[in-house]
């Protein structure tokens, strides 16, 4: 069975500083998705980022990157010049069969 | 396009009593899921349709929890009678494609008193 890990319960950062957020996963499927998914306040869960397993390059949305390591079956996300608006519980997601295997989810918080 | 529409957003109900989550997909998208977060905990797959057929129920916590999707469209989660530990926020995703991107309803955050 898959699962995905986020070690990082909590995590915060100054305003326009960049972090980073962790996520190991495991699985035996070679060809995959990943996903990362931002749960602001308001509860909606939104998609910010996806990574195809096939592909090497990184996937980058304006601020949102990550570095996604096949290999060490890591896919941490980082987000450049972090803003008020990105406080949010972060979660890592796989696409397992039938459902989305989630972690455990990071609390991002930005201080101004 | 209307995104994954939720009913109630909140809802607070005394131990014992029944209560209905509904879901509205998004059109056309075949698969539906729901899934829960109880508070501080991850977020866990409760039972995926396919049309209106389920096709995986295997985290549905036990029988009090009955879901439906009737002609494939919209789904209800019926919890009957719900327990304390029944609480947090239910939420409903749809996709157009087997493990493609889901997308997220606003979640229904029931309290059981």
């Amino acid at each position: 069975a898959q699962t995905v890990t986020q070690s990082q319960p909590e995590m915060s950062v100054q305003e326009a500083e960049t972090v980073t957020l962790s996520c190991t996963y495991d699985t035996s499927e070679s060809d995959y998705y990943l996903f990362w998914y931002k749960q602001p306040p308001s509860r909606q869960m939104i998609l910010v980022i996806r990574q195809e397993a096939y592909k090497q390059q990184n996937a980058t949305e304006n601020r949102f990157s990550v570095n996604f390591q096949k290999a060490a079956k890591s896919f941490s996300l980082k987000i450049s010049d972090s803003q008020l608006g990105d406080a949010a519980m972060y979660f890592c997601a796989y696409p397992g069969a039938q459902k989305l295997v989630f972690g455990q989810g990071t609390r991002l918080t930005i201080n101004p | 396009e209307a995104g994954v529409t939720q009913f109630p957003s909140h809802s607070v109900i005394e131990k014992g009593q029944t209560v209905t989550l509904r879901c509205d997909p998004i059109s056309g998208h075949d698969n539906l899921y729901w899934y829960r977060r109880v508070m501080g905990k991850e977020i866990k797959f409760l039972l995926h349709f396919v049309k209106e057929s389920k096709q995986d129920e295997s985290g549905m916590p036990n029988n009090r929890f009955l879901a439906e999707r009737t002609g494939g469209t919209y789904s209800t989660l019926k919890v009957q009678p719900a327990e304390l530990e029944d609480s947090g926020v239910y939420f409903c995703a749809s996709s157009q494609v087997y493990r493609g991107e889901q997308y997220f309803g606003p979640g229904t955050r029931l309290t059981v008193t």
